[in-house]
């Protein structure tokens, strides 16, 4: 069956480090990826999307990689700071459609 | 530039009542829609998306529809609420199949 797994567990990490988390696919082959933040009672939010024949996208402090191969993508925020604690949701292209994982919490400590 | 509106913000119903919550984006034409709902803790799960007007493909099957009867306006109904209905209630705007723009939410209890 299709399955996107994220982290589970909340990342706790010391301001300035870096922050890297994980969403793993099986039986999917999206023709792109996307990141969105989400924030306590609101929507999500969109960061960045790449495509199957990329393998990484930066957007400032975001880097975004993809390999088809693993069926993985990274999401990596240098220079952690408090604000950017919140939940963190990858999502693959299915035609119209995105298939959301459940997401991974994010918090920055001071 | 573009606006995606939910109401109501908050609403709590009694198990049994009818529900119904509006969606209108501004700012955009033939948009692809989508109703999402969130348990708490949990991931998004796609409840209806639409691609055009009275077009609605559902995802899951339950007590809920959707309808579009404007090409910016997505509408979710129940005839009658479960207590399992209860959660945060998203709908979502995109263009070409990609990016989606997601409202405020409006978060259901009930009871």
């Amino acid at each position: 069956s299709q399955k996107i797994e994220q982290n589970s567990e909340a990342l706790n990490i010391q301001e300035g480090k870096t922050a890297t988390l994980t969403c793993n696919y099986t039986n999917y082959s999206p023709a792109y990826l996307q990141w969105y933040r989400q924030d306590p009672g609101r929507g999500p939010v969109f960061l960045l999307l790449i495509r199957e024949n990329e393998k990484e996208k930066r957007k400032e402090r975001l880097k975004v990689t993809f390999d088809t191969t693993l069926k993985q993508s990274l999401f990596h925020i240098t220079a952690s700071q408090p604000a950017d604690s919140a939940t963190y949701l990858c999502a693959l292209g299915d035609g119209n459609k995105l298939v959301f994982g459940a997401g991974t919490i994010l918090r920055v400590k001071s | 530039s573009q606006t995606i509106h939910q109401w109501p913000a908050t609403l709590v119903q009694p198990v049994g009542s009818p529900l119904s919550l509006e969606c209108t984006v501004e700012g955009t034409s033939n948009p692809n829609l989508y109703w999402y709902r969130q348990a708490a803790g949990r991931g998004l799960q796609l409840l209806f998306y639409s691609v055009g007007i009275g077009q609605i493909s559902s995802e899951v099957p339950q007590n809920l529809s959707a309808s579009r009867p404007q090409d910016r306006q997505f509408i979710l109904s129940s005839k009658k609420l479960l207590l399992s209905d209860s959660g945060f209630y998203l709908c979502a705007w995109s263009q070409y199949q990609e990016t989606q723009y997601f409202g405020p939410g409006t978060r259901l209890l009930v009871l």
